[in-house]
């Protein structure tokens, strides 16, 4: 699986968009970017995966740039309920186990 | 919307001792997982099951593990002598099939040995 890149740390004034970067400038064309969210030790929450195209649902959407190498997660009017752990993970098709890298902790601010 | 749930949400027991800890999977699923996360570590892979067995484990997933699926339900994992290094979060996760579908996880059991 390819690796990602994300920065260790970022805030976000609660209400405001919160977006986080991700970079996978090696991911192959039969892996998806995942990401999950983790709340201080709960389980690891899904937030949304795509492949090539944008995507959006209830929590966030997921910007990936035309040539995969990067992605960008949006919140966007984060609460401070969002604040959290956030990871994004690059999984082929056919994954079997996550592997969770240091990922990103967001903090809300109010 | 169905949940992974996991039982107990805390468990203490002294060195040495045998745990189980439980797991029910979303009723459809197929594919299970077992995760621990060390306090201030990353969470980390310890097995996944599926058709009765286990499909692949990691090298923290040794001789004093094992896992199960008793009934149509439940899945367990079981460390056997527990040492004071398991003191962890231990996750559960299923999936419903390997081709696209997406790993869900539970609220997990806080292990601690003392």
């Amino acid at each position: 699986d390819a690796k990602t890149t994300q920065p260790p740390s970022m805030d976000c004034a609660e209400g405001r968009a919160a977006n986080l970067p991700c970079n996978h400038s090696t991911i192959s064309g039969n892996e998806y970017v995942y990401w999950y969210r983790q709340i201080h030790s709960q389980g690891p929450q899904y937030i949304i995966h795509g492949l090539k195209n944008n995507e959006t649902n209830e929590m966030a959407s997921l910007i990936i740039t035309e040539d995969r190498k990067s992605s960008t997660l949006i919140l966007p009017h984060a609460t401070l309920r969002d604040t959290a752990v956030y990871y994004c993970i690059v999984l082929k098709t056919s994954y079997d186990k996550v592997i969770f890298g240091p990922g990103t902790s967001l903090s809300v601010i109010p | 919307e169905p949940e992974v749930t996991q039982t107990p949400s805390h468990q203490v027991t002294q060195m040495g001792q045998e745990v189980i800890l439980r797991c029910v999977p979303i009723s459809n699923h197929l594919y299970f997982y077992w995760y621990r996360q060390i306090l201030g570590q990353k969470v980390e892979f310890l097995v996944s099951f599926y058709n009765n067995e286990i499909s692949e484990k990691s090298e923290i997933f040794d001789d004093q593990f094992s896992v199960e699926r008793p009934d149509g339900s439940n899945f367990t994992l079981k460390i056997r002598s527990t040492k004071l290094e398991d003191s962890a979060m231990y996750f559960c996760a299923s999936r419903k099939d390997r081709a696209t579908d997406t790993q869900y996880f539970g609220p997990g059991t806080r292990l601690t040995v003392l």
